[in-house]
Protein backbone atom coordinates (compact mmCIF):
# COMPACT_ATOMS: atom_id res chain seq x y z
CA UNK A 1 0.00 0.00 0.00
CA UNK A 2 0.84 3.34 -0.52
CA UNK A 3 1.88 5.99 2.24
CA UNK A 4 2.47 9.53 2.43
CA UNK A 5 4.29 10.77 5.62
CA UNK A 6 5.25 14.32 6.43
CA UNK A 7 7.24 14.09 10.00
CA UNK A 8 7.06 17.91 11.01
CA UNK A 9 3.96 18.23 12.27
CA UNK A 10 4.39 21.99 12.74
CA UNK A 11 7.14 24.34 11.71
CA UNK A 12 7.50 28.25 11.64
CA UNK A 13 9.84 30.73 9.55
CA UNK A 14 10.53 34.50 9.80
CA UNK A 15 9.21 36.35 7.01
CA UNK A 16 10.96 37.03 3.95
CA UNK A 17 13.62 33.59 5.00
CA UNK A 18 13.10 30.37 3.33
CA UNK A 19 11.92 26.93 5.04
CA UNK A 20 11.84 23.55 3.20
CA UNK A 21 9.03 21.29 4.57
CA UNK A 22 9.81 17.21 4.34
CA UNK A 23 7.63 14.37 2.70
CA UNK A 24 8.58 10.69 2.06
CA UNK A 25 6.64 8.50 0.37
CA UNK A 26 6.25 4.45 0.01
CA UNK A 27 5.13 2.77 -3.29
CA UNK A 28 6.25 -0.16 -5.60
CA UNK A 29 5.03 2.09 -8.81
CA UNK A 30 7.59 3.72 -11.17
CA UNK A 31 5.45 6.27 -12.74
CA UNK A 32 2.73 8.47 -10.31
CA UNK A 33 2.74 12.16 -9.77
CA UNK A 34 3.24 14.24 -6.59
CA UNK A 35 1.79 17.35 -5.35
CA UNK A 36 2.03 19.68 -2.79
CA UNK A 37 -0.99 21.22 -0.91
CA UNK A 38 -1.70 24.58 0.29
CA UNK A 39 -4.30 24.75 2.96
CA UNK A 40 -4.88 28.45 4.81
CA UNK A 41 -7.25 28.58 7.78
CA UNK A 42 -10.55 28.29 7.05
CA UNK A 43 -9.86 28.94 3.29
CA UNK A 44 -10.28 26.10 0.68
CA UNK A 45 -7.19 23.50 -0.23
CA UNK A 46 -5.28 24.74 -3.43
CA UNK A 47 -2.40 23.29 -5.43
CA UNK A 48 0.72 24.83 -4.86
CA UNK A 49 2.68 22.34 -6.95
CA UNK A 50 3.29 18.89 -9.29
CA UNK A 51 5.99 16.81 -9.76
CA UNK A 52 5.76 14.12 -12.47
CA UNK A 53 8.14 10.78 -11.31
CA UNK A 54 9.37 10.29 -14.79
CA UNK A 55 10.88 13.94 -15.24
CA UNK A 56 13.89 14.51 -13.55
CA UNK A 57 13.77 18.12 -13.24
CA UNK A 58 12.78 19.28 -10.07
CA UNK A 59 9.18 21.64 -10.39
CA UNK A 60 9.04 25.29 -9.71
CA UNK A 61 6.38 27.71 -8.91
CA UNK A 62 7.71 30.89 -8.44
CA UNK A 63 8.80 31.26 -4.69
CA UNK A 64 7.57 27.37 -4.47
CA UNK A 65 10.20 24.64 -5.75
CA UNK A 66 10.84 20.95 -4.66
CA UNK A 67 13.48 18.63 -4.37
CA UNK A 68 12.33 15.36 -5.56
CA UNK A 69 14.81 12.15 -4.89
CA UNK A 70 13.02 9.30 -6.70
CA UNK A 71 15.35 6.70 -5.26
CA UNK A 72 15.12 8.14 -1.63
CA UNK A 73 11.53 8.40 -2.13
CA UNK A 74 11.80 11.68 -0.78
CA UNK A 75 9.40 15.20 -2.05
CA UNK A 76 10.54 18.12 -0.07
CA UNK A 77 9.15 21.53 -0.74
CA UNK A 78 10.76 25.13 -0.12
CA UNK A 79 9.88 28.11 -0.03
CA UNK A 80 11.74 31.26 -0.70
CA UNK A 81 11.01 34.66 0.76
CA UNK A 82 8.64 33.44 3.34
CA UNK A 83 5.47 35.48 3.17
CA UNK A 84 2.38 36.09 5.85
CA UNK A 85 -0.38 34.77 3.53
CA UNK A 86 1.87 31.19 3.60
CA UNK A 87 0.75 30.85 7.05
CA UNK A 88 -1.13 27.64 6.14
CA UNK A 89 -1.48 23.61 6.69
CA UNK A 90 1.03 21.87 3.43
CA UNK A 91 -0.17 18.53 2.73
CA UNK A 92 1.96 16.33 0.30
CA UNK A 93 0.03 13.54 -1.53
CA UNK A 94 1.04 11.28 -3.97
CA UNK A 95 -0.98 9.51 -6.51
CA UNK A 96 -0.31 6.37 -9.29
CA UNK A 97 -1.90 6.40 -12.89
CA UNK A 98 -5.77 6.07 -12.47
CA UNK A 99 -5.89 5.79 -8.71
CA UNK A 100 -6.93 8.09 -5.54
CA UNK A 101 -4.44 10.22 -4.45
CA UNK A 102 -3.02 9.53 -0.44
CA UNK A 103 -2.92 12.75 1.49
CA UNK A 104 0.19 13.29 4.09
CA UNK A 105 -0.72 13.85 7.49
CA UNK A 106 0.06 17.41 6.65
CA UNK A 107 2.76 20.03 8.16
CA UNK A 108 1.59 23.76 10.13
CA UNK A 109 3.53 26.25 8.82
CA UNK A 110 3.58 29.52 10.66
CA UNK A 111 5.29 32.69 9.19
CA UNK A 112 6.39 34.92 12.00
CA UNK A 113 6.30 38.82 10.67
CA UNK B 1 -15.03 30.69 -13.22
CA UNK B 2 -17.04 29.86 -10.14
CA UNK B 3 -15.41 27.27 -7.89
CA UNK B 4 -16.53 24.22 -6.43
CA UNK B 5 -19.95 25.10 -3.94
CA UNK B 6 -20.24 23.07 -0.84
CA UNK B 7 -23.62 23.61 1.67
CA UNK B 8 -23.58 24.27 4.66
CA UNK B 9 -20.43 25.40 5.87
CA UNK B 10 -20.92 23.96 9.29
CA UNK B 11 -23.54 21.80 10.89
CA UNK B 12 -23.76 20.21 14.61
CA UNK B 13 -25.90 17.34 15.05
CA UNK B 14 -26.59 14.60 18.04
CA UNK B 15 -25.44 11.03 17.57
CA UNK B 16 -27.98 9.03 15.52
CA UNK B 17 -29.45 11.54 14.01
CA UNK B 18 -29.14 11.95 10.39
CA UNK B 19 -27.04 15.02 7.96
CA UNK B 20 -26.66 15.69 4.11
CA UNK B 21 -24.18 17.68 2.65
CA UNK B 22 -24.28 19.41 -1.02
CA UNK B 23 -21.66 20.00 -3.46
CA UNK B 24 -21.83 21.75 -7.10
CA UNK B 25 -18.70 20.77 -8.92
CA UNK B 26 -17.12 23.27 -11.13
CA UNK B 27 -19.07 23.24 -14.88
CA UNK B 28 -17.83 21.04 -16.88
CA UNK B 29 -15.85 19.32 -14.49
CA UNK B 30 -16.65 15.25 -14.65
CA UNK B 31 -15.21 13.51 -11.88
CA UNK B 32 -16.04 14.64 -8.32
CA UNK B 33 -14.66 13.79 -5.00
CA UNK B 34 -15.76 13.52 -1.33
CA UNK B 35 -13.00 13.23 1.43
CA UNK B 36 -13.22 12.89 4.98
CA UNK B 37 -10.57 15.16 6.80
CA UNK B 38 -10.50 14.38 10.69
CA UNK B 39 -8.79 17.28 12.29
CA UNK B 40 -4.81 16.59 12.83
CA UNK B 41 -4.86 14.33 9.71
CA UNK B 42 -4.77 14.56 5.78
CA UNK B 43 -7.88 14.25 3.50
CA UNK B 44 -9.33 10.67 2.87
CA UNK B 45 -11.03 9.43 -0.32
CA UNK B 46 -14.64 8.59 0.70
CA UNK B 47 -15.69 8.25 -2.51
CA UNK B 48 -14.86 9.08 -7.02
CA UNK B 49 -17.60 9.57 -9.34
CA UNK B 50 -17.41 9.78 -12.87
CA UNK B 51 -20.36 12.01 -14.19
CA UNK B 52 -22.99 9.99 -12.65
CA UNK B 53 -21.03 6.79 -11.93
CA UNK B 54 -18.84 5.50 -8.81
CA UNK B 55 -14.87 5.04 -9.78
CA UNK B 56 -14.06 4.26 -6.45
CA UNK B 57 -16.16 4.03 -2.93
CA UNK B 58 -13.65 1.23 -1.32
CA UNK B 59 -13.47 3.14 1.57
CA UNK B 60 -17.18 4.66 2.42
CA UNK B 61 -18.63 3.03 5.31
CA UNK B 62 -21.33 1.98 3.55
CA UNK B 63 -23.49 1.06 6.33
CA UNK B 64 -24.26 4.33 7.23
CA UNK B 65 -22.76 6.91 4.56
CA UNK B 66 -24.07 7.04 0.88
CA UNK B 67 -23.63 9.10 -1.89
CA UNK B 68 -25.35 9.75 -5.50
CA UNK B 69 -24.63 11.99 -8.11
CA UNK B 70 -27.50 12.00 -10.19
CA UNK B 71 -27.16 13.65 -13.75
CA UNK B 72 -23.53 13.32 -13.20
CA UNK B 73 -23.46 16.93 -12.05
CA UNK B 74 -24.12 17.89 -8.00
CA UNK B 75 -24.15 15.30 -5.63
CA UNK B 76 -25.14 14.84 -2.23
CA UNK B 77 -23.20 12.96 0.63
CA UNK B 78 -25.44 11.35 3.58
CA UNK B 79 -24.39 10.02 6.88
CA UNK B 80 -27.33 8.02 8.44
CA UNK B 81 -27.01 7.39 11.90
CA UNK B 82 -23.92 9.83 12.80
CA UNK B 83 -21.65 9.25 14.96
CA UNK B 84 -19.28 10.96 17.46
CA UNK B 85 -16.40 9.75 15.48
CA UNK B 86 -18.44 11.23 11.94
CA UNK B 87 -16.96 14.72 13.80
CA UNK B 88 -14.34 16.26 10.57
CA UNK B 89 -14.39 18.31 7.76
CA UNK B 90 -16.12 16.71 4.36
CA UNK B 91 -14.32 18.21 1.55
CA UNK B 92 -15.89 18.01 -2.06
CA UNK B 93 -13.61 18.27 -4.78
CA UNK B 94 -13.77 17.99 -8.95
CA UNK B 95 -11.58 18.13 -11.60
CA UNK B 96 -11.77 17.70 -15.38
CA UNK B 97 -11.39 14.43 -16.10
CA UNK B 98 -10.21 10.97 -14.75
CA UNK B 99 -6.46 11.21 -16.05
CA UNK B 100 -3.95 12.14 -14.44
CA UNK B 101 -2.69 14.31 -16.76
CA UNK B 102 -4.89 16.88 -16.11
CA UNK B 103 -6.46 15.50 -12.09
CA UNK B 104 -5.70 18.85 -10.87
CA UNK B 105 -8.27 18.62 -7.79
CA UNK B 106 -10.72 21.94 -7.14
CA UNK B 107 -11.50 21.91 -3.88
CA UNK B 108 -14.39 23.30 -1.89
CA UNK B 109 -14.73 25.41 1.39
CA UNK B 110 -15.64 22.03 3.49
CA UNK B 111 -18.70 21.36 5.44
CA UNK B 112 -17.32 21.37 9.31
CA UNK B 113 -19.57 18.14 10.93
CA UNK B 114 -19.84 18.43 15.22
CA UNK B 115 -21.33 15.21 16.43
CA UNK B 116 -22.32 15.57 19.87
Amino acid sequence: AQTVTQSQPEMSVQEAETVTLSCTYDTSENNYYLFWYKQPPSRQMILVIRQEAYKQQNATENRFSVNFQKAAKSFSLKISDSQLGDTAMYFCAFQTSYDKVIFGPGTSLSVIP
Amino acid sequence: EAGVAQSPRYKIIEKRQSVAFWCNPISGHATLYWYQQILGQGPKLLIQFQNNGVVDDSQLPKDRFSAERLKGVDSTLKIQPAKLEDSAVYLCASSLAQSPSYNEQFFGPGTRLTVL
